[in-house]
């Protein structure tokens, strides 16, 4: 079973104010994403990792930020939380040797966020 | 570039019906193949996957065959029960990311 826990499960939150999602995972893997979930089940990866000190946009333009500073933390923030924020949001993980045929992501339970 | 693409809206079906869910893709070179499955507030787990054309999938009596000449990798069971609804993604991995289709909902009714 994969370790990578997302904090919190669920949160709702005015509008303007600064959150973090936080994404850690156990299993020692390189490679972490984050994929919003809109209302529709669609997933849209916004940000990705292949290591420390390692952060890229993804496909989706996201007004948050990331870091990487530890390898098996990966935290998402928002500066100023807007309604148009509110969303899944999804966390991955994966071992260095790229997704091959044995090694697919490995996600966390999600967190749902609702900005009033 | 690649894409994954999953037939529209969901799927509702009576306990011990035939599930087919399609999916169809878009890929340079020799992609790998997979289905993923979101249970109600969960994350995305792995269901199976296929590696090669005419590689066949399976897991928890899903099935899927890779297959390169209609480019399609479609989900099928026998026999659903209530516990398989859930949300079903299609996804490709090619180019080094993970391209998903949008998912269909499952809804299996006793």
């Amino acid at each position: 079973e994969a370790d990578i826990y997302q904090t919190p499960r669920y949160l709702v939150i005015g509008t303007g104010k600064k959150i973090t999602l936080e994404c850690s995972q156990t299993m020692g893997h390189d490679k972490m994403y984050w994929y919003q979930q809109d209302p529709g089940m669609e997933l849209h990866l916004i940000h990705y990792s292949y290591g420390v000190n390692s952060t890229e946009k993804g496909d989706l333009s996201s007004e948050s930020t990331v870091s990487r500073i530890r390898t098996e933390h990966f935290p998402l923030t928002l500066e100023s939380a807007r309604p148009s924020h509110t969303s899944q949001y999804l966390c991955a993980s994966s071992p260095r040797d790229s997704l091959s045929y044995n090694s697919p992501l490995h996600f966390g339970n999600g967190t749902r966020l609702t900005v009033t | 570039g690649n894409s994954v693409t999953q037939m529209e809206g969901p799927v509702t079906l009576s306990e011990e019906a035939f599930l087919t869910i399609n999916c169809t893709y878009t890929a340079t070179g020799y992609p790998s193949l997979f289905w993923y499955v979101q249970y109600p507030g969960e994350g995305l787990q792995l269901l199976l996957k296929a590696t090669k054309a005419d590689d066949k999938g399976s897991n928890k009596g899903f099935e899927a065959t890779y297959r390169k000449e209609t480019t399609s990798f479609h989900l099928e069971k026998g026999s659903v029960q209530v516990s398989d609804s859930a949300v079903y993604f299609c996804a490709l991995y090619g180019n080094n990311r993970l391209a998903f289709g949008k998912g269909n909902q499952v809804v299996v009714i006793p």
